[in-house]
């Protein structure tokens, strides 16, 4: 099984509709979780940290559910400056007190006129 | 604000050659920084973190004698890929404190 897994992808989605990305992962002593954007041939951005209690940042969310080890993210009327790929990402502590991320393949999202 | 920062952003090598990319952090020190390579349409996968002072640890299957990293000063982390070959061309991306560096496109003839 791999450490962090989301959607497959693409998702192509007219302007303006909801869309919702889903991400599990593996390791149980998962310490922080992110979502993070990358634009083609960029580095990748920080959207949102995800927690518990969920939150929400504008037109989206991120919501946590650690018994299930699930992460989800949504995006409300979808722009499209949206167009771009999700990242599900993990962090884990390691030796030493370091951490370290472990980054899911991304879901490529294209928004479409 | 901080801001991490890796040079160059693009760079073209003969076959052979051995290629030097840089990451600095701005505004911030950091003990550790990782070092990430990602293919075409492929996720991150983190090559080796880089520690302040002390050797790198290399993930499992990233050659070490290939992916030279030094980490000399608390905001400097540099990794040579020596003598690269046509497989090395890759995006490399450097990371710290969970900023991203703009990254380097290697490609290699």
């Amino acid at each position: 099984r791999k450490e962090v897994e989301q959607d497959p992808g693409p998702f192509n989605v007219p302007e303006g509709a909801t869309v919702a990305f889903n991400c599990t992962y593996s390791n149980s002593a998962s310490q922080s979780f992110f979502w993070y954007r990358q634009d083609c041939r960029k580095e990748p951005k920080l959207l949102m940290s995800v927690y518990s209690s969920g939150n929400e940042d504008g037109r989206f969310t991120a919501q946590l559910n650690r018994a299930s080890q699930y992460i989800s993210l949504l995006i409300r009327d979808s722009k499209l400056s949206d167009s771009a790929t999700y990242l599900c990402v993990v962090n884990m502590l390691g030796g030493a007190g370091s951490y370290q991320l472990t980054f899911g393949k991304g879901t490529k999202l294209s928004v479409i006129p | 604000g901080a801001v991490v920062s890796q040079h160059p952003s693009r760079v073209i090598c003969k076959s052979g050659t051995s290629v030097k990319i840089e990451c600095r952090s701005l505004d911030f020190q950091a003990t550790t920084m990782f070092w990430y390579r990602q293919f075409p349409k492929q996720s991150l996968m983190l090559m080796a973190t880089s520690n302040e002072g002390s050797k790198a640890t290399y993930e499992q299957g990233v050659e070490k004698d290939k992916f030279l990293i030094n980490h000399a000063s608390l905001t400097l982390s540099t990794l040579t890929v020596t003598s690269a070959h046509p497989e090395d061309s890759s995006f490399y991306i450097c990371s710290a404190n969970f900023l991203f560096g703009s990254g380097t496109q290697l490609s290699v003839l």
